[in-house]
């Protein structure tokens, strides 16, 4: 069974840091490309980043590029959203979600609250 | 960047009827497209992906077409499991981008 599971997000103050995790279980961790997506409260989705499965290819949404780093270590099964200079638009629920077959695996989520 | 649009932003409907949302692309996507459904405080469930193909487990009373730059979701006689909010997204290249949402509700 695919499981994802999420973890790392807490309240941080703007210009913080933050890294999220993202443990993956159940396939071929290094076959697949794994993706950030986030979710302010009331608001739709917004994909943020993504990795290849190597870990060769990184890709960013423009609200973040410069300031998320995401990685993976596909010894650990696990992949990384590195967050600075974070700011109250930042606030959201992070979800990761599994590539490959139309994005069938998605984690439950990660609250993330910027606010001083 | 690709922009998604999607149409209606929320739409009204009773049990039992026939809908359909829209989703376009600014660009062609070669079908890469998925449709997710989204229930409060849960992750997105996909429905449909490459624009057209059931997820597995997925019933089929949705259904998803187009191609191009133009795509529709179509969910028949809807039941009230089915009011939710439902998202299109591509994947044809990065940054990959959704749609805005559009949200179902009872009549």
């Amino acid at each position: 069974e695919v499981q994802l599971l999420e973890s790392g997000g807490v309240l941080v103050q703007p210009g913080g840091s933050l890294r999220l995790s993202c443990a993956a279980s159940g396939f071929i961790f290094s076959s697949y490309a794994i993706y950030w997506v986030r979710q302010a409260p009331g608001k739709g989705l917004e994909w943020v980043s993504g990795v290849s499965g190597s870990g060769g290819g990184t890709y960013y949404a423009d609200s973040v590029k410069g300031r998320f780093t995401i990685s993976r270590d596909n010894s650990k099964n696990t992949v990384y959203l590195q967050m600075n200079n974070l700011r109250a638009d930042d606030t959201a629920v992070y979800y990761c979600a599994k590539g490959g077959a139309g994005f069938q695996h998605w984690g439950q989520g990660t609250l993330v609250t910027v606010s001083s | 960047d690709i922009q998604m649009t999607q149409s209606p932003s929320s739409l009204s409907a009773s049990v039992g009827d026939r809908v359909t949302i829209t989703c376009r692309a600014s660009q062609g996507i070669n079908n890469y497209l998925v449709w997710f459904q989204q229930k409060p405080g849960k992750a997105p469930k996909s429905l449909i992906y490459l624009a057209s193909s059931l997820q597995s487990g997925v019933p089929s009373k949705f259904s998803g077409s187009g191609s191009g730059t133009d795509f529709t979701l179509t969910i028949s006689s809807l039941q009230p499991e089915d009011f939710a909010t439902y998202y299109c997204q591509q994947y044809n290249s990065y940054p990959y981008t959704f749609g805005q949402g559009t949200k179902l509700e009872i009549k």
